[in-house]
């Protein structure tokens, strides 16, 4: 059972274009963070979100943890192409381990 | 210093070899991971350490063995494995083992099995 699911599970866009990744669950979390991650690296940690309604933004891109803590969503303005990697949402519930979603392969073409 | 480090970066070994993966970390974070991930798939859980004692053992095979000498470092000792364990192997820690406890990332060791 998948328990976060994160959609799309690819998208190709030209540089300058906006997209959002949706991550939904039926769970609830007590946090969600969302890493990137590049060929071959390690994913690294981009924002952790733990109120539900929060929003934070991170220079082009901002993150929302939905009021009931089951979804989130990252929204990126502008993409550039160093935006390119996989972007992986990961919900905290119960002793210190961490549910992934699938991930969203992000293509920013020049 | 928010760094987590892994060698080797790459790893090809035969299936008689003997090998070791380290990770080292010095933020003074008490729990430290192992994940496996194999290409366009996120991270799966391999082990947890909490306080230098194994908490969570993620139903893996004998031949990957982890050992946590310190609070700053963790192994995983290779033995007898299969092709189809090559893969990314990642190593991570967070502050303390609860719940929400941000995690962060080495960089990984490419681990190729022939």
């Amino acid at each position: 059972t998948q328990l976060l699911e994160q959609s799309p599970q690819f998208l190709s866009i030209q540089e300058g274009e906006n997209l959002t990744v949706y991550c939904n669950s039926s769970s609830v979390f007590s946090s969600l963070q969302w890493y990137r991650q590049e060929p071959g690296e390690g994913p690294v940690l981009l924002v952790t979100v733990v109120t539900g309604g929060e929003v934070k933004k991170l220079k082009r891109l901002t993150f929302q943890f939905g009021d009931a803590r089951k979804d989130s969503s990252l929204h990126i303005t502008a993409a550039q192409t160093g935006d390119t990697g996989l972007y992986l949402c990961a919900g905290a519930k119960g002793y210190s381990t961490l549910t992934f979603g699938k991930g969203t392969m992000l293509l920013v073409s020049p | 210093d928010t760094e987590v480090t892994q060698t080797p970066k790459h790893l090809v070994m035969g299936m008689t070899n003997k090998k070791s993966l380290k990770c080292e970390q010095h933020m003074g974070h008490r729990a430290m991971y192992w994940y496996k991930q194999k290409a366009k798939k996120p991270p799966e859980l391999m082990f947890v350490y909490s306080y230098e004692k194994l908490s969570i053992n993620e139903s893996v095979p004998s031949r990957f063995s982890p050992e946590c000498p310190n609070s700053s470092l963790l192994n995983l000792h290779l033995h007898a494995l299969q092709p189809e364990d090559s893969a990314l192997y990642l190593c991570a820690s967070s502050q303390h083992p609860t719940s929400g406890n941000e995690q962060f990332f080495g960089p990984g060791t490419r681990l190729t099995v022939l």
